[in-house]
């Protein structure tokens, strides 16, 4: 079946201006999560839906970021008025249930280049 | 401060051989721990898992090993094979948190 799609795979922008991240989870899974890959670091968790529960959004960096999931099955990560340091892998992740014990399937990603 | 440490950054191995890679965490609150594999250009594929009730889990050439004293576990790998080159993440979660934490990687790499 289908796996974690994400789109788009690479995307270049200024200093400053507004990025939208899309995900489709693996149809079926509740649980979706957001992270991010910088240069030479581990994954950093950003943020987390569970069904039609409030996200958890305790790894969100700052304010400039934000996500939302419709419907429970796409989500769109955006980040406003990016910064440099915001260059990094952006990961996004499904689960058939949340909880410490679901294995996780992972999208490709989408490589973010801030100019 | 991390609470999932992979020490070595990155471990050569030669094929047939046994690679072994380590994690170490400091959170007592961590039950479940699990090894991604990732190659470049790609998100990382899961490999095998452990809860904290058991100390060893296997999966054919892998196996994991926990040593909750310790705070410690490693992924083995025998035989190496040279598609098994590439960077591999520890990752572990507890309680009712959904999100897992990751070890910053550690590249294998498998020489014929």
């Amino acid at each position: 079946g289908a796996g974690v799609s994400q789109s788009p795979s690479n995307k270049v922008t200024e200093k400053g201006k507004d990025v939208e991240l899309r995900c489709d989870p693996i149809s079926g899974h509740t649980a979706l999560y957001w992270y991010r890959q910088s240069l030479g670091q581990g994954l950093e968790f950003l943020i987390y839906f569970q069904g039609n529960s409030a996200p958890d959004k305790s790894g969100l960096p700052s304010d400039r970021f934000s996500a939302e999931r419709t419907g429970g099955s796409v989500s769109t990560l955006t980040i406003q008025r990016t910064q440099q340091e915001d260059s990094a892998v952006y990961l996004c992740a499904s689960s058939s249930s949340g909880g410490s014990s679901y294995e996780q399937y992972f999208g490709p990603g989408t490589r973010l280049t801030v100019t | 401060d991390q609470q999932v440490k992979q020490n070595s950054p990155s471990l050569s191995v030669q094929e047939g051989r046994i690679s072994i890679l380590n994690c170490d965490y400091t959170n007592s609150m961590f039950d479940y721990f699990l090894w991604y594999k990732k190659y470049p250009a790609e998100g990382p594929t899961f490999l095998i898992s452990i809860s904290s009730i058991k100390d060893k889990n296997e999966d054919g050439r892998f196996t994991v090993f926990l040593n909750k004293s310790a705070k410690h576990l490693s992924l083995h790998i025998v035989p190496s094979q040279p598609g098994d080159s590439a960077v591999y993440f520890c990752a572990a979660s507890g309680g009712s948190q959904g999100n897992l934490i990751f070890g910053k990687g550690t590249k294998l790499s498998v020489k014929p």
